[in-house]
């Protein structure tokens, strides 16, 4: 089992540019979830997916957030334009859904916005 | 929406001793409250959890017990080993057979067990 799949492991960016961030759940798990992790915010849920529709997006912090789950094996998570205050350990997680509510996280983006 | 809640921030305590950490939530209808574990630069991996039907579960040197009543939670650590420096984070949500539901989580633990 090869786990949640994250890409890039690291990405530095300068300000202005689009970052574009990868996952691919487990295998079967029907359930997707992006989080960011700093250490003055903690780990922040910024959207959630359940069989590819977004459920609850509240955590995303403005417009230039943007994320997609175009499959069952594929998600992205866009900003554009990445501000410094963007940079953070972006984890993607996913669960296996009904009756399953354990979430495994993958190895995390981490990203740095000059 | 859930609010959770976490202390101590911080914990410092000698090899072999207990170590235990304390989470409130708010929300009543929460009902799966999951423990991470999460070293320096390493994701987040989930310990043990607990759902709403039962008071305490243990595995091994870990143990989680809750009291809907007072909605808190606990996690215990006995016999602490260096290894189980990291930092820690409680969590609840409101798990559903139907689909999953996001996690709350505390503000995290950073466990330092020393020598």
């Amino acid at each position: 089992d090869a786990g949640v799949i994250q890409s890039p492991r690291h990405e530095v960016t300068e300000m202005g540019q689009e970052v574009t961030l990868r996952c691919k759940p487990i295998s079967g798990h029907n359930s997707l979830f992006w989080y960011r992790q700093t250490m003055m915010r903690g780990l922040e849920l910024l959207i959630y997916f359940n069989n590819n529709v977004p459920i609850d997006d509240s955590g995303m912090p403005e417009d230039r957030f943007s994320a997609k789950m175009p499959n069952a094996s594929f998600s992205t998570l866009k900003i554009q334009p990445s501000e410094p205050r963007d940079s953070a350990v972006y984890f993607c997680a996913s669960t296996p859904g009904p009756g399953g509510y354990e979430q495994y996280f993958g190895p995390g983006t981490r990203l740095t916005v000059t | 929406g859930e609010n959770v809640e976490q202390h101590p921030s911080t914990l410092s305590v000698q090899e072999g001793d207990s170590a235990v950490i304390k989470c409130t939530y708010s929300d009543s209808a929460s009902n799966y409250f999951p423990w991470y574990k999460q070293e320096l630069g390493k994701r987040p991996q989930l310990i043990i959890d607990i759902r709403s039907n039962v008071g305490e579960k243990k595995d091994q040197r870990i143990a989680v017990t809750l009291n809907k009543t007072a909605k808190h939670f606990s996690l215990h650590i006995t016999e602490t080993q260096p290894e189980d420096s990291a930092v820690y984070f409680c969590a609840a949500s409101r798990g559903s057979a139907g689909a999953a539901s996001k996690l709350t989580f505390g503000t995290g633990t950073r466990l330092q067990v020393t020598l």
